[in-house]
């Protein structure tokens, strides 16, 4: 079965521009969650999304939104990029929202200028 | 708020031998901890989980031991191997007026020396 997938896997945005990353879950799974991990830290939680509604919110700004679909997958929404965007995001699928195994996709680079 | 981290950023093993990987947490409501290896350019692996009413639990070759009563969890590694070698992240999971949450620690780079 294939893992978890993401795309772009590289990414080079503007300050000011707007992005959008995709993450396909795991088949059967019907939770996705988004991180944020800056280079040299542990990741950041930024939402969990299960069966199309979110269930669980980070501590970021609302320039970062984010949306499940009917099959699953999702996308991550970042506006007005700024420098400190710079990171890897990372998509972690799981069955459900409780104590479940989390997946890790390799994750986006994304690069802001 | 809530915070995890680890004890130590780096650690070095001679291969063979045990390792063990310390982690504090300060959100005593958190019910879910786990364990997370991160090998360069890729995502974090799971290795091992434990509910908050449990101490122990073991897998292949890794223990975990949580400590409610400080708040310490930790990762035990018998006969490290090269392949062990990655960056290991602690993670807990709690509930907030904002739903799920997941912390994880700064992690603790692992070298296996042959």
């Amino acid at each position: 079965d294939a893992g978890v997938t993401q795309s772009p896997t590289h990414l080079i945005k503007t300050r000011g521009q707007h992005v959008t990353l995709r993450c396909s879950p795991i088949s059967g799974h019907k939770s996705v969650s988004w991180y944020q991990q800056v280079l040299g830290q542990g990741p950041q939680f930024i939402f969990q999304y299960y069966e199309k509604e979110e269930r669980g919110r980070g501590n970021f700004p609302d320039r970062f939104s984010a949306r499940q679909f009917p099959n699953y997958s999702s996308e991550l929404n970042v506006n007005a990029l700024l420098l400190g965007d710079s990171a890897l995001y990372l998509c972690a699928s799981s069955p459900g929202t409780g104590n479940y195994e989390q997946y890790f996709g390799p994750g986006t680079r994304l690069t802001v200028t | 708020g809530e915070s995890v981290g680890l004890h130590l950023p780096t650690l070095s093993v001679q291969e063979g031998d045990n390792s063990i990987i310390n982690c504090a947490y300060s959100n005593s409501a958190s019910d879910y901890f786990i364990w997370y290896k991160q090998e360069s350019g890729k995502g974090p692996q799971f290795i091992i989980d434990i509910r908050s009413n449990m101490d122990k639990r073991q897998g292949q070759r890794v223990t975990v031991l949580l400590n409610k009563t400080v708040k310490h969890l930790s990762l035990q590694i018998a006969a490290t191997q090269p392949g062990d070698s990655a960056v290991y992240f602690c993670a807990e999971n709690s509930w907030s007026n904002t739903g799920n949450q997941f912390y994880f620690g700064t992690g603790t780079s692992l070298t296996v020396i042959p």
